[in-house]
Formats: structure tokens, sequence, C-alpha cells
């Protein structure tokens, strides 16, 4: 079946430093990539999307880009504060189908 | 707008008792999922219901039964709580393929 490969499990930086997330995925007709927080003891929550027809997306101190021939997409993070700790999800659909979602980075900021 | 809303927030099980979580959403969406969440793991689906009259099997739909209300409501049913089903359950929905929201989630302990 379809999937989409999250990297890494788990992250660790400086308060300040910036943090990277990878996703791969499988299904060459998705084109809608959301990103996902979740704060502990509380649902996931979207952050930033970015859709197949565009490269590169930024709101911010977050920003994703996709290269659609490699399949990949990521998530950057910079000047990271300790809030952002948390676990972040990765996830890949098209229109009419269901979202699969990658197993999640958990991040830890360093104060 | 309450966006999406799952009671109860907390629920003691023994083992072979039944129970229903319910969740309702107000903005309109057709799609609505149930997932679970184990300690330090990643979404798992376990049944979505795609539009209003219809059902279907996630990931992990073993112990589970769905039912579609209406638009707004869907419930998630144990027929036999068994230990293994202790977790945090997310209701979410969406519109197929987009965005989803998530509830505040349940969160089920079965001794």
């Amino acid at each position: 079946g379809e999937n989409v490969e999250q990297h890494p499990s788990t992250l660790s930086v400086q308060e300040g430093d910036s943090a990277v997330i990878k996703c791969t995925y499988s299904d060459s007709a998705s084109n809608y990539f959301p990103w996902y927080k979740q704060e502990l003891g509380k649902g996931p929550q979207l952050i930033i999307d970015i859709r197949s027809n565009v490269g590169e997306k930024k709101d911010q101190r977050i920003a994703v880009t996709l290269n659609k021939t490699a399949k990949h997409f990521s998530l950057h993070i910079t000047e990271t504060q300790p809030e952002d700790s948390a676990v972040y999800f990765c996830a890949a659909s098209r229109e009419g189908f269901k979202t699969i979602f990658g197993a999640g980075t958990r991040l830890f900021v360093k104060a | 707008n309450a966006g999406v809303t799952q009671t109860p927030k907390f629920q003691v099980l023994k083992t072979g008792q039944s129970m229903t979580l319910q969740c309702a959403q107000d903005m309109n969406h057709n799609s609505m999922y149930w997932y679970r969440q184990d300690p330090g793991m990643g979404l798992r689906l376990i049944y979505y219901s795609a539009s209003e009259g219809t059902t279907d099997k996630g990931e992990v739909p073993n112990g589970y039964n769905v039912s579609r209300l209406n638009k707004r409501e869907f419930s998630l049913r144990l027929e036999s709580a068994a230990p293994s089903q202790t977790s945090v359950y997310f209701c979410a929905s969406s519109e197929m393929g987009e965005t989803q929201y998530f509830g505040p989630g349940t969160r089920l302990l079965v001794l």
C-alpha cells in the first residue's frame, strides 16, 4: 500500500538552532502535503501545508519544501524555541483519497 | 465553532466491558476518522467514513465497530474491551484528502 516515511524519529536541538524533518512518499499522484504539530496531551494541529504546484512555502519561522521528482518533502524550523518541542507528523494525500501519515518526529528544543 | 468534540475525555474499563466513544464536528465536513495513538507511537487509522452512510476499515479495525449517525457524528464502539485497546483515541474530520481537524482525544485504560 501507499506509505510515507519520516526521519528522524527523534531530534534534539539547542535553542536558536534550526531543525529539519524529512519525509518521502510513495504515491506519485499525491498532491497535498500537510504538516501537523502535536503538543503533549492534545490532538495534532495543522501548522503548514504545501500543494504540488509549489516548491516552497514559508510562514514566519517554519518552511516546507517539496521535490515532486524525488517524492521528498521537508519541514524546516529556524531559530527554534522551547515551545517548538512537540511531535511533528508529515502526511501526503490527494483529493478523494485517504491521508497517509508519517510515523512522527519527536523534537526536543533544549534551552 | 467548537470544531471536533469528543466524549468522554477519560475512561477506565475492565476487560470485557463495552463502551462507545462519541465524536461530533461542526465544520460540515463529509469525511470523519477514528485513530488510536499508543504511547510514543504514531497515529493508526481504525475506521473512517468518507461520507454520510459509508464506513470503511483502516489499518487496525479488529475489536472495533463504528456508526456514522449523521453528517456531524461518528461513534466508535468497543464491544468487549481488552488491555491491548488501552490507548488515546482521536477523532478527526475533513474533506477527503484535505486538512484533517482533530479532536482533543479520549484516554482509555482497560484493566
